[in-house]
């Protein structure tokens, strides 16, 4: 039973473009959201977090948006620099009941120069 | 201030053996996770502690177990290792409900 979906395993996008990373959920107990970016042999980095009570956050280039009603989030990456490559898994937990974060199973991201 | 720790890097061993794996979390975080990471399957959760105690569970067969120490530090131990086993072992360690952050891992081969 996968709780968090991450539908497509790789995206190619232009330098310079938008990369925008989509995550559905499952599990209406869910009320808080992460991104992590992993680079080959290495654990993954925390990128940003949305809280269920907005609907965006942002951090430089990095982006959330939380759709709550359709249980889908998404991160926008602008502009896109070649660094950016690597995977990016989606994650989620429930704050209050001290859950365990649950992955998606990540989407491989390739920055074409 | 350090970051996660996992020990050692890399590793081989024979089917049937068993492994010990080690994280030194972030200094004041009480939370260890650990999970698998194998190509296809993005990371598995296996167990984490809080306070010497399991307080949640993945789905794992019982070779998998693990513990916390008072000092935070955490160890997981697979036994009768299995080809299938053969994977990137990671750790986590956060603050109470906060974001987790992650050790470099140990890859595990079985051979």
């Amino acid at each position: 039973d996968q709780q968090v979906k991450q539908n497509s395993p790789s995206l190619s996008v232009q330098e310079g473009r938008i990369s925008i990373l989509n995550c559905d959920y499952t599990n209406s107990m869910f009320d808080y959201f992460l991104w992590y970016k992993k680079y080959p042999a290495e654990g993954p980095t925390f990128l940003i977090s949305i809280s269920s009570i907005k609907d965006k956050n942002e951090d430089g280039r990095f982006t959330v948006f939380l759709n709550k009603s359709a249980k889908h989030l998404s991160l926008h990456i602008v502009p896109s620099q070649p660094g950016d490559s690597a995977v990016y898994f989606c994650a989620a937990t429930s704050r209050e009941g001290n859950e365990k974060l649950t992955f998606g199973t990540g989407t491989r991201l390739t920055i074409i120069p | 201030k350090a970051g996660v720790t996992q020990t050692p890097r890399y590793l081989i061993k024979t089917r049937g053996q068993q492994v010990t794996l080690s994280c030194s979390p972030i200094s004041g975080h009480r939370s260890v996770s650990w999970y698998q990471q194998t190509p296809g399957q993005g990371l598995q959760f296996l167990f984490e502690y809080f306070s010497e105690t399991q307080r949640n569970k993945g789905n794992f067969p019982g070779r998998f177990s693990g513990r916390q120490f008072s000092n935070s530090r955490s160890e997981m131990n697979v036994s009768t290792l299995e080809l299938g086993d053969s994977a990137l072992y990671l750790c986590a360690s956060s603050l109470a409900n906060t974001e987790a952050f992650f050790g470099q891992g140990t890859r595990l081969t079985v051979v």
